[in-house]
């Protein structure tokens, strides 16, 4: 069993919809969780950061964990075709500086 | 914008050729960090440096060395390519002392060797 779990979809949403992207995990360890977004033929860039459990917002975006469950959310909300791209969820142990990564989760918002 | 720059950008190249990745920041990060990407899995840790003269091996077991003489140089070298070495690879800096640690990512290089 992998330790970060992430649906690669595609997810094809039409503009405005509010998007739900989620990823769970196996390691009770993690303490630390990032969303990346990566478009076509770039790297990826940090959009999240939070610390254990509860909610933060920025924007459009909202991260959510819940580490009673082991698993962690990214909406997005009036969801716009510059949107597009793949969302990597990734997390860390305390004390270490090394993330690991989910496979992504392809989405398009379509006009 | 991260401050991270690699070339080149595309390759392709034969089985055998040495090829070496490079990697550079301006950001005086003390971390560096290699990764290789295929569609649709995850990122996979090849090489991490925490500072000069500092290198160790990642996750994923590869062919590949790095060398960290320079702060702001990471490069990625392959003695003998192979066509099981076609990925993307991706180079990150990241710097400790903040409430978060962020990882910046540059392009990233598509390598294809045939």
């Amino acid at each position: 069993q992998k330790e970060v779990e992430q649906d690669p979809g595609p997810l094809s949403v039409p503009e405005g919809a509010i998007v739900s992207l989620n990823c769970t995990y196996s390691n009770s360890a993690f303490q630390y969780f990032m969303w990346y977004r990566q478009y076509s033929r770039k790297g990826p860039e940090l959009l999240m950061y939070t610390y254990s459990s509860g909610n933060k917002e920025d924007g459009r975006f909202t991260a959510q964990v819940d580490k009673s469950s082991k698993y962690i959310s990214l909406f997005i909300r009036d969801s716009q075709p510059s949107d597009s791209a793949t969302y990597l969820c990734a997390m860390k142990k305390g004390g270490s500086y090394i993330p690991t990564f989910g496979r992504g989760t392809s989405l398009i918002v379509h006009p | 914008e991260a401050d991270i720059y690699q070339t080149p950008r595309y390759l392709v190249i034969g089985t055998g050729k040495k090829i070496t990745l490079e990697c550079s920041q301006t950001m005086g990060h003390d971390k560096m960090y290699w990764y290789q990407q295929d569609p649709g899995m995850e990122l996979h840790l090849i090489h991490y440096s925490y500072g000069v003269n500092s290198t160790e091996k990642g996750d994923l077991s590869s062919e590949s060395t790095v060398s960290r003489i320079r702060t702001e140089h990471f490069p990625l070298t392959l003695e003998s390519a192979r066509p099981s070495h076609t990925s993307q690879y991706l180079c990150a800096s990241s710097e400790y002392g903040l409430d978060q640690e962020t990882q910046y990512f540059g392009p990233g290089t598509r390598l294809l060797v045939l």
